[in-house]
């Protein structure tokens, strides 16, 4: 399986400052043939479920909002928040669909400081 | 738009089966896509658990694919999970979420439910 490793745990960040999620796969999800990575981000607000952000490491979801980006290649990937609202306090997670199974990093909770 | 809606008994008796359905709306399994089942143990993260595709092939995770069924009801437009001689460490929130393809993220998921296995 793919491991994957977020980093860091957990973050305090300013409203209106920019946060910074760290994604770390086990082995490339860059897919050579068609050179799409094979990334997706997510949301989880507590007692929701998962909500699809990002995919393709960098493709925003319909209605997401542009302050949300993604961006990286290979093994290496980052969530960034260019301006943090109190709307995204939650826990975040990156997933590989490269193979079978898909796997999530540990998640990375995000809170106002 | 798609809706996804899990239900079952909350409480499970350890070594016993644990029996989900999860009703679609808004989209008819038949049509294509991958159904998926999920999981969410308490304050953790999320496991993939399986898959299943309108045709009837499924896909499970290697470390539970001895104890895991997933079927479909197309009459009903529901999906099913069973997963059999479960213990504590299959106490979690079971989500139903949909992809459109083994290759491609989960693009809408149920609300969950809270499954507890306990005597």
């Amino acid at each position: 399986d793919i491991v994957m490793t977020q980093s860091p745990d957990s973050l305090a960040v300013s409203l209106g400052e920019r946060a910074t999620i760290n994604c770390k796969a086990s082995q490339t999800v860059l897919y050579g043939s068609n050179n799409k990575n094979y990334l997706g981000w997510y949301q989880q607000k507590p007692g929701q479920p998962p909500k699809l952000l990002i995919y393709w490491a960098s493709t925003r979801e319909s209605g997401v909002p542009d302050r949300f980006s993604g961006s990286g290649s290979g093994t290496d990937f980052t969530l960034t928040i260019s301006s943090l609202q109190a709307e995204d306090v939650a826990v975040y997670y990156c997933q590989q669909y490269y193979s079978t199974p898909g796997t999530f990093g540990q998640g990375t909770k995000v809170e106002i400081k | 738009q798609v809706q996804l809606q899990e239900s079952g008994p909350g409480l499970v008796k350890p070594s016993e089966t644990l029996s989900l359905t999860c009703d679609v709306s808004g989209f008819s399994i038949s049509s294509g896509y991958f159904w998926n089942w999920i999981r969410q143990p308490p304050g953790k993260g999320l496991e993939w658990i399986g898959s299943l595709y309108h045709s009837g092939t499924t896909y499970y995770n290697p470390s539970l694919k001895s104890r895991v069924t997933i079927s479909a009801d197309t009459s009903k437009n529901q999906i099913s999970l069973r997963l059999s001689s479960v213990t504590a460490a299959d106490t979690a929130v079971y989500y139903c979420a949909r992809s459109p393809s083994t290759v491609t993220p989960f693009d809408s998921w149920g609300q969950g439910t809270l499954v507890t296995v306990s005597s």
